[in-house]
């Protein structure tokens, strides 16, 4: 099955640290990753959608300049959370989908296993 | 109107009941209906995905309801693993999922 693999799993850091956090799919190519963060007892939220080769695309009320994307390849995505604080401390988890599907997104998504990012 | 909501629960059920989750949509645009499984402190994981025809994996059944705009997730002869959070997740677009908030199932001796 489609694997996604997320690093780390858990970062304790000081505030004003920036952080980056790796997702790679092990076993397909993924030109589309996307980004989540979930706070205690939250649904996951939806922050950005990355995309190989270009920008990513951020959900409302996400800083571009605070989240950094770079997806520079095709099993390779990564957020970076700049000059973090103890706001920021939530859990973040990537996914992709496993294929091209009919443009209708009926193919699920696979996740990562999450970072759970303090900041102290 | 949240565009996915769920009953957070918690079910708290016996082993070997039967239990049911409904979801509602907001979005009558809606293209594709999944049901994951998420552990505490953990990732989501896909449990099914919920097709207009239905469909059952095992001891879990998922109906979708386009004219009500409802999925339901049945789970029978319930057993103490089956206790997680269930999220039923809404594909709205072409990649856009919309997470309700989960219904936490707990299942006892």
């Amino acid at each position: 099955g489609a694997v996604v693999s997320q690093h780390p799993s858990r970062v304790i850091c000081k505030s004003g640290t920036s952080v980056k956090i790796e997702c790679r799919s092990l076993d397909f190519q993924a030109t589309t990753m996307f980004w989540y963060r979930q706070f205690p007892k939250q649904s996951l939220m939806l922050m950005a959608t990355s995309n190989e080769g270009s920008k990513a695309t951020y959900e409302q009320g996400v800083e571009k300049d605070k989240f950094l994307i770079n997806h520079a390849s095709l099993t390779l995505s990564t957020l970076t959370v700049t000059s973090a604080h103890p706001e920021d401390s939530s859990f973040y988890i990537c996914s992709a989908r496993v294929s091209q599907d009919s443009g209708r997104g009926d193919q699920p998504q696979h996740f990562g296993d999450g970072t759970r990012l303090s900041i102290l | 109107r949240k565009e996915v909501e769920q009953d957070p629960g918690p079910f708290n059920v016996p082993e070997g009941a039967t239990v049911a989750f409904n979801c509602t949509y907001s979005n009558s645009a809606s293209q594709s209906f999944f049901w994951y499984r998420q552990d505490c402190r953990k990732e989501p994981k896909l449990l099914m995905s919920v097709y207009s025809s239905g469909n059952e994996d095992g001891r879990f059944t998922a109906q979708l309801n386009r004219a009500s705009q409802y999925i339901s997730l049945l789970i029978r002869d319930s057993k103490l693993s089956d206790s997680a959070t269930y999220l039923c997740v809404v594909n709205s677009g072409y990649s856009t999922l919309t997470f309700g908030k989960g219904t936490m199932l707990l299942v006892s001796p």
